[in-house]
């Protein structure tokens, strides 16, 4: 089945660094979004990027999305001590469901 | 108040047991997910609701019971468990069912969760 794969599976980074992490998929989507998960909580939605998108901004997140390369990607600049989580991707092929990829695991160190 | 609330957070059961799992969603959403997160494994889906009608059923096997009595609450029944059914179980909600284009965002919107371990 369709299953967005991020890279890397974790990464440690000092806090006031930038955090990018990649997502790639198999098939033809209609979006795709990204989510966070502290540990041992839920997941929070953090933004959907459609199809016809090439790159969209919210706050300190930047998401971009290459539709010939199936893949996308999440930065976050300027990155704090609250946004060690994880962060997963989830691709909807517009045939009835989510799938969600294994996760990157994001370290801030102050 | 966050607008889905699972209960417990928390529960620990003997593989003999009887025990349920219950989601409230405060959101006016019209689907209802399912979904079991273990460790170096990906979320899978379980369960979908829409519109109080079990629309999905990703191969699950018969311990876990799924009831939707209404569109804001969701139920897990849980019997004969085994210990590698040992996970976070995470109800979500969304505006409908199926996130495509044309429909309000699609995106889901998580409980806390309920961390099950069986003994």
């Amino acid at each position: 089945s369709q299953q967005g794969e991020e890279d890397p599976q974790a990464l440690s980074i000092q806090e006031g660094e930038n955090a990018t992490m990649n997502c790639s998929y198999k098939t033809s989507i209609n979006n795709l979004q990204w989510y966070r998960q502290n540990s041992g909580r839920g997941l929070v939605h953090l933004i959907l990027i459609r199809s016809n998108e090439r790159e969209k901004h919210s706050g300190r997140l930047r998401v971009t999305l290459d539709t010939s390369k199936k893949s996308s990607s999440l930065l976050i600049t300027a990155s704090r001590a609250a946004d060690t989580a994880s962060y997963f991707c989830a691709t909807d092929d517009g045939a009835q469901k989510l799938v969600f990829g294994q996760g990157t695991r994001l370290t801030i160190n102050p | 108040e966050t607008g889905v609330t699972q209960t417990p957070r928390h529960l620990v059961m003997g593989m003999t047991n009887k025990k349920s799992l219950k989601c409230e969603q405060h959101l006016g959403h019209n689907a209802m997910y399912w979904y079991k997160q273990s460790a170096k494994k990906p979320l899978e889906l379980m369960f979908v609701y829409s519109l109080e009608e079990r629309v999905e059923n990703n191969s699950v096997p018969s311990r876990f019971s799924p009831e939707c009595p209404n569109s804001s609450h969701l139920f897990l029944h849980l019997h004969t468990l085994q210990p590698e059914d040992s996970a976070l179980y995470l109800c979500a909600s969304s505006q409908e069912a199926w996130a495509s284009e044309g429909l309000a965002g699609g995106e889901l919107f998580f409980g806390e969760g309920s961390r099950l371990t069986v003994l």
